[in-house]
């Protein structure tokens, strides 16, 4: 079973361009979520996605926003792009987004913002 | 408030064992995982624990008290491969699998 994708691997942008990112969960996975890794912060939580919807929310600006398609692929947008947005930007899929459910990480996509 | 503390960095030889510990203070509690995070590559599960005690996986256990506040992972017969940052992680939200991450151990195994 394929795992999860992200795509694309490494993206360089400058302040005030806007980027989107995509995830393709593993088969038959519906809940999605995101996060952001840097060295000095870690993993912070962005949002979730199931079935469309989402479901929680974490503590960043309004700039960054999510969808899922009816296919459970999900892309989040970053606008208005920050030196600080530099992060590895991680996706997680998990079966039916219940709790205490394995998450299973992608291989993430590093943008630099110059 | 929601906050998740593990030590940074850990040293160890192999063959040896080496506990990373973990205390939490979260809003919520939906359960524990510890997850291992190579250089450069995605996070991959390692336990969960969501009742108290002690949970047995090969090389590596976990431990979880609720009452505390407190979880450590247990790794025996450390090998050069289990260098990597290891994270904690809890799960707080009612509904959903939104997990809270520690800053990550990172534990360095010497011959």
């Amino acid at each position: 079973k394929a795992g999860v994708t992200q795509t694309p691997r490494y993206l360089i942008k400058t302040r005030g361009q806007q980027v989107t990112l995509s995830c393709s969960p593993i088969s038959g996975h519906r809940s999605v979520s995101w996060y952001q890794q840097t060295p000095g912060q870690g993993l912070q939580f962005l949002f979730e996605y199931f079935s469309e919807t989402q479901r929680n929310k974490g503590n960043f600006p309004g700039r960054f926003s999510g969808r899922q398609f009816s296919n459970s692929r999900s892309e989040m947008n970053v606008s208005t792009l920050e030196l600080g947005d530099s992060a590895l930007y991680l996706c997680a899929s998990s079966l039916g987004g219940g709790q205490g459910e394995t998450q299973y990480f992608g291989p993430g996509t590093r943008l630099l913002v110059l | 408030g929601q906050n998740i503390d593990q030590p940074t960095e850990m040293t160890a030889t192999e063959g040896a064992i080496v506990q990373i510990n973990c205390t939490y203070q979260t809003s919520g509690f939906n359960g524990l995982f510890w997850y291992q995070q190579h250089a450069g590559e995605a996070p991959t599960f390692l336990s969960y624990n969501v009742l108290d005690g002690l949970e047995e996986k090969g090389r590596f256990s976990s431990f979880l008290s609720r009452s505390k506040g407190y979880s450590y992972l247990l790794l025996k017969e450390l090998q050069m491969k289990d260098s990597a940052s290891y994270l904690c992680a809890v799960g707080a939200n009612q509904a959903g699998t939104a997990l809270i991450f520690g800053k990550g151990t990172t534990l360095s195994v010497s011959s």
